[in-house]
C-alpha cells in the first residue's frame, strides 16, 4: 500500500512568516511522529500522537511550534514566525501504535524547509 | 536518559570490501535497537532491528548487526559493499517495555563506496 506522504517536498519562506507542513500517515496507523533533521543537530524528536491520547510534545523546541492531528489521520506541523534556525528537513513517521517490539516506524520523504 | 554514539561521520570503503559501521548506546535498561538507512533526498528506511531473542540480527540488502550487551554496542556490518550501499546510516534506540515510542538517533554515518 501507499507509504507515508508529506507535502510540500520543499518550502522556502521568509523569516517571520508562518508555515504549515502536512503529513499523511499509512492507513490504519494510529501513531504518528514528527522529527527534525538539521545540520549540527542530527535527527530530533518533536512530537508524538497516539490515537486519542494527549500528544507528547516534549520535543518541540519552542512555543512557535505546534502540531495537530485531525480525525486520527492527517497531521499538520505549524511553525509560526519562522527563524533561520528553523531551516531543516522535517520528517514524519507513522506506526501501528503497538507498545510491543514489533512496532516499526515508517518514514515519509520529508519536507525541506528553508527560511531566508 | 538514552543516547546513541556513532563513531565516524564518514566511512569509505571499496566496492567488495567489508562494511563496518559502529554504534554504541547508553541506556539504563536494555533498549530496542534499530538501524535506518537514508538515500539522497529520501526518507529513512528500516534496515533491521533488535528487540529480544537472537543477538545477531539480519536485515535487508545483506546487512546484519549484533547486539552485545557487555559492550553496549550494535555495530552494523555487510561482508561485501556494493555501490548502491552509498547512503547515510542511522542507529537508533527506543526504551524497552514502555508505551513511549520515541526514537533517539545517533548523528549518522555517511558510507562512501568507491569502485
Amino acid at each position: 500500500g501507499a507509504g507515508v506522504s508529506q507535502s510540500p517536498s520543499n518550502k522556502v519562506t521568509e523569516k517571520g512568516k508562518d508555515v504549515e507542513l502536512r503529513c499523511d500517515p499509512i492507513s490504519g496507523h494510529t501513531a504518528l511522529y514528527w522529527y527534525r533533521q538539521s545540520l549540527g543537530q542530527g535527527l530530533e524528536f518533536l512530537i508524538y500522537f497516539q490515537g486519542n491520547s494527549a500528544p507528547d510534545k516534549s520535543g518541540l523546541p519552542s512555543d512557535r511550534f505546534s502540531a495537530e492531528r485531525t480525525g486520527g489521520s492527517v497531521s499538520t506541523l505549524t511553525i509560526q514566525r519562522t527563524q533561520q534556525e528553523d531551516s531543516a528537513v522535517y520528517l514524519c513517521a507513522s506506526s501501528l501504535g503497538l507498545a510491543q517490539s514489533t512496532d516499526t516506524q515508517y518514514f515519509g520523504p520529508g519536507t525541506r524547509l528553508t527560511v531566508l | 536518559a538514552q543516547s546513541v554514539t556513532q563513531l565516524g561521520s564518514h566511512v569509505s570503503v571499496s566496492e567488495g570490501a567489508l562494511v563496518l559501521l559502529r554504534c554504541n548506546y547508553s541506556s539504563s535498561v536494555p533498549p530496542y535497537l534499530f538501524w535506518y538507512v537514508q538515500y539522497p533526498n529520501q526518507g529513512l528506511q528500516l534496515l533491521l532491528k533488535y528487540t529480544t531473542g537472537a543477538t545477531l540480527v539480519k536485515g535487508i540488502n545483506g546487512f546484519e548487526a549484533e547486539f552485545k550487551k557487555s559492550e553496549t554496542s550494535f555495530h552494523l556490518t555487510k561482508p561485501s559493499a556494493h555501490m548502491s550501499d552509498a547512503a547515510e546510516y542511522f542507529c537508533a534506540v527506543r526504551r524497552l517495555n514502555t508505551g513511549f515510542q520515541k526514537l533517539v538517533f545517533g548523528t549518522g554515518t555517511r558510507l562512501l563506496v568507491s569502485p
